[in-house]
């Protein structure tokens, strides 16, 4: 079975880079057609869509994060990841991973990662 | 960006009785393949979201048939017939029509 797991700090400092991890299970982060991604929500508020990669290289990201965020791919280890840099405390958030394959998707239990000295 | 416009934002309904959420998209959500990428989510306390519907109206293996989602361009409904306990949450509608994917600002059920 598909499970996803989110790992990494769950404290950053303002201006520095937030980094977390997405571990797959279940299933290789190279199967074709699978489109791997990031969400986050602040605490009590909406979901945002970060961006989400589909394994040969394709990249999206929104727009208003864009100069800031990568999302790659570590194969050898089947994971993705998420950098956010230049942190400020508004992006403090839940940070889920997700995948979308055909008309289903799977999630991870999600990161409380904060920002603040 | 696909802006998603969800009504109401509350909605306290009785054990039996009928709930309805509404989602408007301020474009479009036809893609030139014929589909339309309008999809329902439910966030229980504590969880992360759970796909209910895709593609407007699909439900989800095992989601119970009392979900019903329609629409068409830019009007969507999600329609509880029968409203449970389990049913409490707050429900998202979300567009992958085009990036950035966005989503609705969410709609709280809670049970009377």
């Amino acid at each position: 079975q598909l499970q996803l797991q989110e790992s990494g700090p769950g404290l950053v400092k303002p201006s520095e880079t937030l980094s977390l991890t997405c571990t797959v299970s279940g299933v290789s982060i190279t199967s074709s057609s699978y489109y791997w991604g990031w969400i986050r929500q602040p605490p009590g508020k909406g979901l945002e869509w970060i961006g989400s990669i589909y394994y040969g290289g394709s990249t999206y990201y929104n727009p208003s994060l864009k100069s800031r965020v990568t999302i790659s791919v570590d194969t050898s280890k089947n994971q993705f990841s998420l950098t956010l840099s230049s942190v400020t405390a508004a992006d403090t958030s839940v940070y889920y991973c997700w995948v979308v394959i055909e008309n289903t998707d799977y999630w991870g239990q999600g990161a409380l990662v904060s920002v603040s000295s | 960006d696909i802006v998603m416009t969800q009504t109401p934002l509350s909605l306290s309904v009785t054990p039996g009785q009928p709930a309805s959420i509404s989602c408007k998209s301020s474009q479009s959500l036809l893609h030139s393949d014929a589909k339309t990428y309008l999809y329902w989510y439910l966030q229980r306390p504590g969880q992360p979201p759970q796909l209910l519907i895709y593609e407007v109206s699909n439900r989800l293996s095992g989601v119970p048939d009392r979900f019903s989602g329609s629409g068409s361009g830019t009007d969507f409904t999600l329609k509880i017939s029968r409203v449970e306990a389990e049913d409490v949450g707050v429900y998202y509608c979300m567009q992958s029509k085009q990036v950035p994917i966005t989503f609705g600002q969410g709609t709280r059920l809670e049970i009377q």
